[in-house]
């Protein structure tokens, strides 16, 4: 049962587009949203996170939006570096757990 | 750098084998997190420790288990292992233990189980 989904296992974008990295998630209980990025032969790092109370969170050229009708969120890039080209986690917790998604490894193409 | 620390950093080891990882969290984090990534499941949370203790418990199996040392350090013990507990082994660690807070992680330890 995968509470957090990512369903592009890999996304390529032109550099200096915008790169959209979506996400869904089952359980209403999940209180915050977090991305974290992974290069390889890394463990993952923190991009940006939102609170369930909020629709959108913006830190520089990343902006996370979160749907919680639709249990939807997506992280956005832009515009896109080579340097963005990472996979992508999205996790999910509450008090007692957090649930990562299963990546996007994201192409930036020059 | 992250300031998290893992040991070793590649581990191989035959089936029925017990291994201990070792994790030191950044300096001043409480939390400490472990996570395993195989191959098709991503990111899998086991458990988290917070300033010694128990805090939450993901899915990990019976044959893992895990603590926190009075100096924050954690290890994570696998036994009996199989080969399907060949993965990557990440340690993370936050300053306290809200849902909100970032995670550091460390750059993993990867386990190969022949």
């Amino acid at each position: 049962d995968q509470q957090v989904k990512q369903n592009s296992p890999s996304l390529s974008v032109q550099e200096g587009r915008i790169s959209i990295l979506n996400c869904d998630y089952t359980n209403s209980m999940f209180d915050y949203f977090l991305w974290y990025k992974k290069y390889p032969a890394e463990g993952p790092t923190f991009l940006i996170s939102i609170s369930s109370i909020k629709d959108k969170n913006e830190d520089g050229r990343f902006t996370v939006f979160l749907n919680k009708s639709a249990k939807h969120l997506s992280l956005h890039i832009v515009p896109s570096q080579p340097g963005d080209s990472a996979v992508y986690f999205c996790a999910a917790s509450s008090d007692d757990k957090i649930i990562f998604g299963k990546g996007t490894r994201l192409h930036i193409l020059p | 750098d992250s300031g998290v620390t893992q040991t070793p950093k590649h581990l191989i080891t035959a089936t029925g084998q017990r291994v201990t990882l070792r994790c030191s969290p950044r300096s001043g984090d409480l939390s400490v997190y472990w996570y395993q990534q195989s191959l098709d499941q991503g990111l899998q949370f086991l458990i988290q420790y917070y300033n010694g203790e128990e805090r939450a418990k993901g899915n990990i199996l019976e044959r893992f288990s895990a603590q926190q040392f009075p100096d924050l350090h954690s290890e994570l013990n696998l036994s009996s292992l199989e080969l399907g507990d060949s993965a990557l082994y990440f340690c993370a660690s936050s300053q306290w233990t809200s849902g909100e807070d970032e995670q550091f992680f460390g750059p993993g330890t990867r386990l190969t189980v022949l």
